[in-house]
């Protein structure tokens, strides 16, 4: 098992653009986590997915962003018309759902938006 | 008013000496963990807690869930333990999305 992995690592791209990040969970995951950080904060909750489901977002996520889950493997992230507030590190982390018990959490790198 | 709050902001020890770092919460959780975050931005996961105490070599994470309070706690520090320690609830109700502090960045010398 190789972990979360998560593509590409950095980005930079100029305001206006549309960017998109994918996150490959732990395989057995059902569960999968995006979050935002940016710098000399603690990350920020975005959305989540249970299996291909997405079952929660947060007001943080405008119009600009969407995510997909399709087949409940990988995720994306897609930001259209990148702003320069847009620059944050963008995590992806998943566990194992089993209802009663916590998941344990896995964390991705990161992938780093740096929007000109 | 934060509802995951971390103390201190900023710690600097010396090589060997005991640490402790503290979080204290604000809602109902299902589960808090402490997390550590070195430059470049990945994060590893330490511990996942709900009620009482873990020990993982030099580390141990206790809990309070009455006082809604953690401590991490590292013995004889060492250099390589530099990083930046983040505490994160997980919400009751069974999305068990994450809220975080802000994170404790401890600077071990040698």
């Amino acid at each position: 098992d190789t972990g979360v992995s998560q593509d590409p690592r950095h980005k930079i791209t100029k305001r206006g653009q549309n960017v998109t990040f994918r996150c490959d969970p732990i395989s057995e995951h059902n569960r999968l986590y995006w979050y935002r950080q940016t710098l000399g904060q603690g990350p920020e909750f975005l959305t989540y997915f249970q299996n291909e489901a997405q079952l929660e977002k947060s007001r943080l996520l405008s119009d600009r962003f969407s995510a997909e889950r399709p087949k409940g493997s990988f995720s994306t992230l897609e930001i259209q018309r990148t702003e320069q507030g847009d620059s944050a590190m963008y995590l992806c982390a998943s566990s194992k759902y089993g209802g009663r018990v916590p998941g344990e959490l896995f964390f991705g790198e990161g992938s780093r938006l740096t929007v000109l | 008013k934060n509802e995951v709050e971390q103390s201190p902001q900023n710690l600097t020890a010396q090589e060997g000496e005991f640490i402790t770092i503290n979080c204290s919460y604000s809602v109902g959780i299902s589960a808090l963990h402490w997390l550590q975050q070195h430059p470049g931005g990945g994060i590893v996961s330490l511990f996942m807690l709900s009620s009482g105490k873990k020990k993982h070599g030099r580390l141990i994470a206790t809990i309070n869930i009455q006082e809604k309070h953690s401590s991490l706690h590292i013995t004889a520090s060492h250099p390589r333990d530099s990083a930046v320690y983040i505490c994160a609830v997980a919400a009751q109700g069974g999305s068990e999305k994450l809220v975080f502090g802000k994170g404790t960045k401890l600077t071990v010398n040698p």
